[in-house]
């Protein structure tokens, strides 16, 4: 059965760091494309950042750039979102997902954990 | 990048069809086979539908059905289901940022 499991999240304060983890389970996790999708409370979804699976391709919305930092080790089946510098707006539930066809269809996705950001 | 729009809200009565649209532009949806649609129940993670604008992964109802005309994407649910009463959410690849992927603005399925 495939799982994906985020953990990390919590309270933080502006201008503070967080780093989200992934765990996968239940598939070849080397073979698969990953990515984080947010979901801010009551509004809709917003792509992240995608990594390939050998992490020779890495993207961001440019929402995050230079603030947020994707990650991949595929020894430990892990998938890790490094955000830095953070602002209210980055306030959301953070999911991780799957991309078995490398187009952007989504066909895992974990439970997601939420990332609330106030002083 | 702008999200993509979808109505905010699409209703009808159980065994009816509805049709959600999805539109944006030819750097999105009108230039790429790439439109996914997703479910969200309340608390829920979201849930692939349709890939690659008419593609059902396996499990998924063959009530679901996608297309594309042009820069406009459309979800229909045919023989609605009380169950179907969720969030949906189009998505799609675009060239037009540095972007990969946007999803649309979401659209809420109130079944009567």
């Amino acid at each position: 059965e495939v799982q994906l499991v985020e953990s990390g999240g919590g309270l933080v304060k502006p201008g503070g760091s967080l780093r989200l983890s992934c765990a996968a389970s239940g598939f070849t996790f080397s073979s698969y494309s990953m990515n984080w999708v947010r979901q801010a409370p009551g509004k809709g979804l917003e792509w992240v950042s995608s990594i390939s699976s050998s992490s020779s391709y890495i993207y961001y919305a440019d929402s995050v750039k230079g603030r947020f930092t994707i990650s991949r080790d595929n020894a430990k089946n892990s998938l890790y979102l490094q955000m830095n510098s953070l602002r209210a707006e980055d306030t959301a539930v953070y999911y991780c997902a799957r991309d078995p066809y490398g187009s952007g269809s989504f066909d895992y996705w974990g439970q997601g954990t939420l990332v609330t950001v106030s002083s | 990048q702008s999200a993509l729009t979808q109505p905010a809200s699409v209703s009808g009565s159980p065994g009816q069809s509805i049709t959600i649209s999805c539109t944006g532009t030819s750097s999105d949806v009108g230039g790429y086979n790439y439109v996914s649609w997703y479910q969200q129940h309340p608390g829920k993670a979201p849930k692939l539908m349709i890939y690659e604008v008419s593609n059902r992964p396996s499990g998924v109802s063959n009530r679901f059905s996608g297309s594309k005309s042009g820069n406009t994407a459309s979800l229909t649910i045919s023989g609605l289901q009380a169950e179907d009463e969720a969030d949906y959410y189009c998505s799609s690849y675009t060239s037009s940022s540095t972007d990969n992927y946007v999803f649309g603005t979401g659209t809420k399925v109130t079944v009567l």
